[in-house]
């Protein structure tokens, strides 16, 4: 079985300070992996996905995420944040052998003006 | 538009009153789901459906039906709804072919049981 973990709930950071965002998951297969944001009262969209390749990915709003397959990490940065930037963000993975989606608590960033 | 519908976007009803969320997708998805959002909890599985009259459990089926009739339909029904069952929830479709591992979701359906 898989199982994702955002190891912080809420993140505080200063408006155009850099920020990360944790995740790790466990997987028995191989997986692929997803990053979610929600802003407030809204549905979800994806930020940015990995499937194979360059272990580096880049996607909307200037966020990007590694990931590390020795250390079962997808993390998420973004080198300046901005108010916009306040939303919730899910990790998410699903077993290349199905469609199963697992996901993550969520982390809520916050940005201090 | 490719896209997935949700119908309502908000529902208060009162205990045991039977209702249906609606959620229909363009794209010619096999799969389609149901998740529900719980503050802290994130995003947990209802119910799941892999093509036409197939469908199975997820984590949290307990209080729910669904069918799959047709391909591009997936109600979830609620036979006697409960206060637990005040959720926010979202139905999304998905499609393996030429590489695509996206999941596409609905704008979500805010359920209030009271």
């Amino acid at each position: 079985a898989q199982s994702v973990t955002q190891l912080d709930s809420q993140v505080p950071v200063f408006e155009e300070a850099p920020v990360e965002l944790r995740c790790n998951y466990s997987s028995s297969v191989s997986v692929y992996l997803f990053w979610y944001v929600q802003y407030p009262n809204q549905g979800l969209q994806l930020l940015l996905k990995y499937l194979s390749g360059s272990t580096l990915v880049k996607g909307i709003n200037g966020f990007e995420a590694e990931f590390n397959k020795s250390q079962t990490s997808f993390h998420l940065r973004k080198p300046s944040v901005h108010i916009s930037d306040t939303a919730e963000y899910f990790c998410a993975v699903t077993p290349d052998s199905n469609y199963q989606l697992i996901w993550g608590a969520g982390t809520k960033l916050i940005i201090k003006p | 538009e490719a896209q997935v519908t949700q119908n309502p976007r908000y529902l208060i009803t009162v205990t045991g009153k039977k209702l249906t969320v609606t959620c229909s997708q363009n794209m010619n998805h096999e799969y389609m789901s149901w998740y529900r959002q719980d503050p802290g909890l994130g995003l947990r599985q209802i119910y799941y459906s892999m093509n036409v009259e197939v469908t199975d459990k997820g984590d949290v089926p307990e209080g729910y039906k669904v069918s799959r009739k047709e391909k591009r339909n997936f109600p979830l029904i609620l036979e006697s709804p409960s206060p637990n069952q005040t959720s926010l929830y979202f139905c999304a479709s998905s499609s393996r072919g030429q590489g695509n591992y996206g999941y596409t979701f609905g704008s979500g359906t805010r359920l209030t049981v009271v």
